[in-house]
């Protein structure tokens, strides 16, 4: 069974501009999280999704967006780009949010904002 | 504010050797608590999941304890081998609404050294 696949794997933009990640989770997977990875703050939880519906959101600014589709595929989108978003950002999937559900990470997009 | 606190931030040993990584939480309301591996540019790989009633869990030369009373989890790692060099992160899951709330811990850099 294939893992999940994140594209692309790397990524430099300018401040200003927005950028589209997208997350393919493993075969029968309904739900996707999406984490942000830096240095200094570790991972962060964005945002989850399953069934094409926003579930939970952490605490980041409306900048960061993301949805669903029927396929269970996720994209995030990130507007007005900040050097601050440079980071790794990571989807994971699972077969559904209840606990115990183990969530299967991606290898991650690397982000770099000049 | 749920929290999530390892230690020691990093740690060195000679392969061959055992180790103990730390984890304290203050999350509410628990539901699980996780343990995974990061090699560097990867996203996490799961090692164990453990539920509230749950006090150890073992996977191959890991193995992870938890203490519900006292909030307090380890991993510990027997035989060290040169690929065990990665980070190591605790997770604490909490059911929040009808998905899944993660708190990330900082991880603890872990290097094996023949």
């Amino acid at each position: 069974k294939a893992g999940v696949t994140q594209t692309p794997r790397y990524l430099i933009k300018t401040r200003g501009q927005q950028v589209t990640l997208s997350c393919s989770p493993i075969s029968g997977h309904r739900s996707v999280s999406w984490y942000q990875q830096t240095p200094g703050q570790g991972l962060q939880f964005l945002f989850e999704y399953f069934s094409e519906t926003q579930r939970n959101k952490g605490n980041f600014p409306g900048r960061f967006s993301g949805r669903q589709f029927s396929n269970s595929r996720s994209e995030m989108n990130v507007s007005t780009l900040e050097l601050g978003d440079s980071a790794l950002y990571l989807c994971a999937s699972s077969l559904a949010s209840e606990s115990y559900n183990e969530q299967f990470f991606g290898p991650g997009t690397r982000l770099t904002v000049l | 504010k749920n929290q999530v606190e390892q230690s020691p931030q990093s740690l060195i040993i000679l392969e061959g050797k055992n180790c103990t990584l730390q984890c304290n939480y203050t999350v509410s309301p628990f539901s699980n608590l996780r343990w995974y591996k990061q090699d560097t540019g990867r996203g996490p790989v799961s090692l164990t999941i453990m539920t509230f009633s749950e006090n150890t869990k073992s996977n191959g030369r890991y193995t992870a304890t938890l203490d519900a009373d006292t909030k307090q989890s380890s991993l510990h790692i027997t035989a060290s081998q040169l690929s065990d060099s990665a980070s190591y992160i605790c997770v604490v899951s909490s059911l929040v609404g009808a998905g899944n709330m993660l708190t990330f811990g900082g991880g603890t850099r872990l290097m094996v050294k023949p």
